[in-house]
């Protein structure tokens, strides 16, 4: 049982918009940064999304994050089919002294 | 460019011990904190350790504590983490992660390739 709730699975066909939610508490998402990771099948997870909404060069403009609360989301945009991949959301917890991940999400594109 | 290469995984028998190793080069390693996350056969990540800059503040996830120690030498720019009394559900790809440091937050960006331990008899 993840500590940051995110759905398990989503999906969307190329050029449509997508979202994954991921929803926490007052001591990990509602007072900490969320930050969202791309695993793409076989490889390392790699940044996506920084302090909520900030994007590391040489990610897309179709990936953006939000949060409002206890909760965070990260939309795609213009769906590809390169965007098939685990995401996960993850955020500092200060009750635990302890990072804390979303179960992650397996996008896939149809 | 910024890289972390993690290494000493391997198979080990449950009940032993395993040290694993992360260069990182690229960046300040001095200036940084940094964490290990694994993540067991087709499940989710798991964050397992932190240690502060200095060394001077570490976590360590409930599942691992008392069997795990996370260190670091910033003369070799390295860190390590020594894992003992292994059980099989320690099997995981382990990876090197660095950490980002906020007035009032934290933050996790660079991953390695990961390092592979399997615990079995």
């Amino acid at each position: 049982q993840s500590v940051l709730t995110q759905p398990p699975s989503a999906s969307g066909t190329p050029g449509q918009r997508v979202t994954i939610s991921c929803s926490g508490s007052s001591s990990n998402i509602g007072s900490n940064y969320v930050y969202w990771y791309q695993q793409l099948p076989g490889t390392a997870p790699k940044l996506l999304i920084y302090k909520n909404n900030q994007r590391p060069s040489g990610v897309p403009d179709r990936f953006s994050g939000s949060k409002s609360g206890t909760s965070a989301s990260l939309a795609i945009s213009g769906l590809r089919s390169e965007d098939e991949a685990d995401y996960y959301c993850a955020a500092w917890d200060d009750s635990l002294s302890a990072w804390v991940f979303g179960g992650g999400t397996k996008l896939t594109v149809l | 460019e910024v890289q972390l290469v993690e290494s000493g995984g391997g198979l080990v028998q449950p009940g032993g011990s395993l040290r694993l190793s992360c260069a990182a080069s690229g960046f300040t390693f001095r200036s940084y904190s940094m964490n290990w996350v694994r993540q067991a056969p087709g499940k989710g990540l798991e964050w397992v350790s932190y240690i502060s800059s200095s060394s001077s503040t570490i976590y360590y996830a409930d599942s691992v504590k008392g069997r795990f120690t996370i260190s670091r030498d910033n003369a070799k720019d390295s860190l390590y983490l020594e894992m003992n009394s292994l059980r099989d559900e320690d099997t995981a790809v382990y990876y090197c992660v660095r950490g980002l440091e906020y007035t009032s937050s934290k933050g996790m960006d660079v991953w390695g390739q990961g390092t592979t331990v399997s615990v079995s008899s």
